[in-house]
């Protein structure tokens, strides 16, 4: 069964730091980009970051870039997400979502989630 | 980046049919065939209903049908049923990915 589970999330006062963890299994891992997609309670889906399979390129929403870093582990299938300097507004559930066979544009498999609160 | 533009809410009936529009402009919707839509139930995760504009994923009942004309795409659900009461979102491409709004689909 193909599966992503995230882990990481937590109560962080502003401009402090939290690194988001999304174990995959079921698949061929390093063959995937990965995206980081969050939704701020009561709010619309935002993208957030990706990563191709390789870890050779990534890409950020201008809202968390040179704040976020996405980094991926191949050899533990795992993807990360080092979210510094957290805002107010980071406060969302943040997913892992994996790529379709196709392309890097739709995400075909999702986790629950793992919540963020930027909080003082 | 701009968020796309879905209608809040839509409603119908079981059996009908619905229509979900997302409007982007030449730089997103009208420059690629990527645009994909998403049901998320509340609390759960999103689930990929169409891809590349009108592909469905195996396993995804045909009642559901995307399109696109111009920067608009379009989410169709025919045979309305009950349990396809959820949000929708789309989601295109345009350097970076971008979201629509999101709407609520009821079903009366």
């Amino acid at each position: 069964e193909v599966q992503l589970v995230e882990s990481g999330g937590g109560v962080v006062q502003p401009g402090g730091s939290l690194r988001l963890s999304c174990a995959a299994s079921g698949f061929t891992f390093d063959d995937y980009a990965m995206h980081w997609v969050r939704q701020a309670p009561g709010k619309g889906l935002e993208w957030v970051s990706l990563i191709v399979g390789d870890g050779g390129s990534t890409y950020y929403a201008d809202s968390v870039k040179g704040r976020f870093t996405i980094s991926r582990d191949n050899s533990k299938n795992s993807l990360y997400l080092q979210m510094n300097s957290l805002r107010t507004d980071d406060t969302a559930l943040y997913f892992c979502a994996k790529v379709t066979a196709y392309n890097y544009h739709a995400m075909d498999v999702w986790g629950q989630g793992t919540t963020v609160t930027v909080s003082s | 980046q701009s968020a796309l533009t879905q209608p809040a809410s839509v409603s119908g009936s079981p059996g009908q049919s619905i229509t979900i529009s997302c409007t982007g402009t030449s730089s997103d919707i009208g420059s690629y065939s990527v645009v994909s839509w998403y049901q998320q139930h509340p609390g759960k995760a999103p689930k990929l209903m169409i891809y590349e504009d009108t592909k469905r994923p195996s396993g995804v009942s045909d009642r559901f049908s995307g399109s696109k004309s111009g920067n608009t795409a379009s989410l169709t659900i025919s045979g309305l049923q009950t349990e396809d009461e959820a949000d929708y979102y789309c989601c295109s491409y345009a350097g970076s990915w971008v979201f629509g709004g999101g709407t609520k689909l009821t079903v009366l």
